[in-house]
Parts: structure tokens; C-alpha cells; sequence
């Protein structure tokens, strides 16, 4: 199961860091990725950080703008988002990915949270 | 970016009649490793993507065998055998072969 927390509305500039709490699988041993989803761009990736924490990417519309973490200790993923723009205004999930080990893309998208709400006004 | 493009957009079916929803790709998908990271995901109003396929054309457990993946390299379908009330709602391919990953834009299936 994923949890996510820390949505809200802020206003563009600011930031805003959203959590993902695990449980009933090994978080340690897989990647994770957050998705985020509007009505006009649908489903979009935002970013991925390898098990071991060692490997991020980032979509290019929030690179240098998002950093995303985990603490395996907590069983937690976060999502640091800066500088916001009223185009980062979305439902934010994450999204359990593939074992270490494995190539990437192999068994991504198992389990989902039910997301957080992040709108960026004006 | 690979580009994913679903159709039709929407999609209305009679109760027991067969639907079927295309993936087109832009660039094959087939990943060094040989495998083809394609997936297919529901979703309800209001919830989060249900996984339902990957790699083309393995169900994921719990998924009814009415809901069939094929394809290959650029082309891809899901299959429903016979439309059941509780499968309204969007459906979206996935490719997860070339970063960054992306979507189709979905289709809506409905009960006519």
C-alpha cells in the first residue's frame, strides 16, 4: 500500500514537499516513481528514484525544480517541489516500481497510492 | 518522447458485446533485454490507475480473463470479451521501454 500526504494550494514560487508512506511490501528493494495527472495532460511520469536511492531522474518539465528522496529506514518516498508553476497543478501518486535488479520497466505500476492534490495558483 | 496514441477516445458498448482499444507508438518498444514494456491500466472516476496487463499480455492477478493484451513493436490492443458494468471508465496504455515513460491519452468505454 502507498500513502500520499502533503498536497495543498500554494501560490506559483513557492514550495511544497509531498511524502509517500509504504507498507506491505519490501520498499527497500524496489524503485519508486511519482505520477501526476490532470484533466488536459492526463497521466504524466515526474520522476523516479532507484532502490538503493543512488539513481533520480526527472521529467524535463520539473527538472531543476523537483528532487525526489527516500528514507528506507521510513519506509518513505518524498517529492521536493520548488519554484512551482500553475502548470505543476495536479492529482501527484506514487507508484511502486520494479525490484532491484531488474530492468526498470519490467513490473512498474503494480500498486498506486490514491494521490495528493496540488494546486498552484496565481 | 515516445508518443502513444490511443483510439478511439471513446468508446460505447452494449452489456456482453466485445470492445477492443488500440496503442500506437511512435518508436518500437521493444527494450534492449529483448522484452516489450508496454502496460494497460483502468481507471474509475475518482481512483487512482488499477495496473491490469503488462508486458503486453500478462494479466495481473485478480484481473478477469475477458481483458486481453497483443501486439507487438509499435502496435498494440487491449481486449474485452464481453463488456461487464464494472469495466466503465478510462483505459491507458503505458510504455515503459524508453525514458520518460509516457501514456496514451486514454479511452473512455461507457455502456451504451
Amino acid at each position: 500500500q502507498l500513502v500520499e500526504s502533503g498536497g495543498g494550494v500554494v501560490r506559483t514560487g513557492d514550495s511544497l514537499r509531498l511524502s509517500c508512506a509504504a507498507s506491505g511490501f519490501a520498499f527497500q528493494k524496489f524503485g519508486i516513481h511519482w505520477v501526476r495527472q490532470t484533466p488536459d495532460r492526463g497521466l504524466e511520469w515526474v520522476a523516479f528514484i532507484r532502490s538503493d536511492g543512488d539513481w533520480e531522474k526527472y521529467a524535463d518539465s520539473v527538472k531543476g525544480r523537483f528532487t525526489i528522496s527516500r528514507d528506507n529506514s521510513k519506509n518513505s518516498l518524498y517529492l521536493l517541489m520548488n519554484n512551482l508553476r500553475t502548470d505543476d497543478t495536479a492529482m501527484y501518486f506514487c507508484a511502486k516500481g520494479s525490484p532491484f535488479g531488474t530492468p526498470v520497466g519490467s513490473d512498474a505500476y503494480d500498486v498506486w497510492g490514491q494521490g495528493t492534490r496540488v494546486i498552484v495558483s496565481s | 518522447d515516445v508518443v502513444l496514441t490511443q483510439s478511439p477516445l471513446s468508446l460505447p458498448v452494449p452489456l456482453g458485446q466485445p470492445a477492443s482499444i488500440s496503442c500506437r507508438s511512435t518508436q518500437s518498444l521493444v527494450y534492449s533485454d529483448g522484452n516489450t514494456y508496454l502496460n494497460w491500466f483502468h481507471q474509475r472516476p475518482g481512483q487512482s490507475p488499477r495496473r491490469l496487463i503488462y508486458k503486453i499480455s500478462i494479466r495481473d492477478s485478480g484481473v478477469p480473463d475477458r481483458f486481453s493484451g497483443t501486439g507487438s513493436g509499435t502496435d498494440f490492443t487491449l481486449k474485452i470479451s464481453r463488456v461487464e458494468a464494472e469495466d466503465v471508465g478510462v483505459y491507458y496504455c503505458m510504455q515503459a521501454t524508453h525514458w520518460p515513460w509516457t501514456f496514451g491519452q486514454g479511452t473512455s468505454v461507457e455502456i451504451k
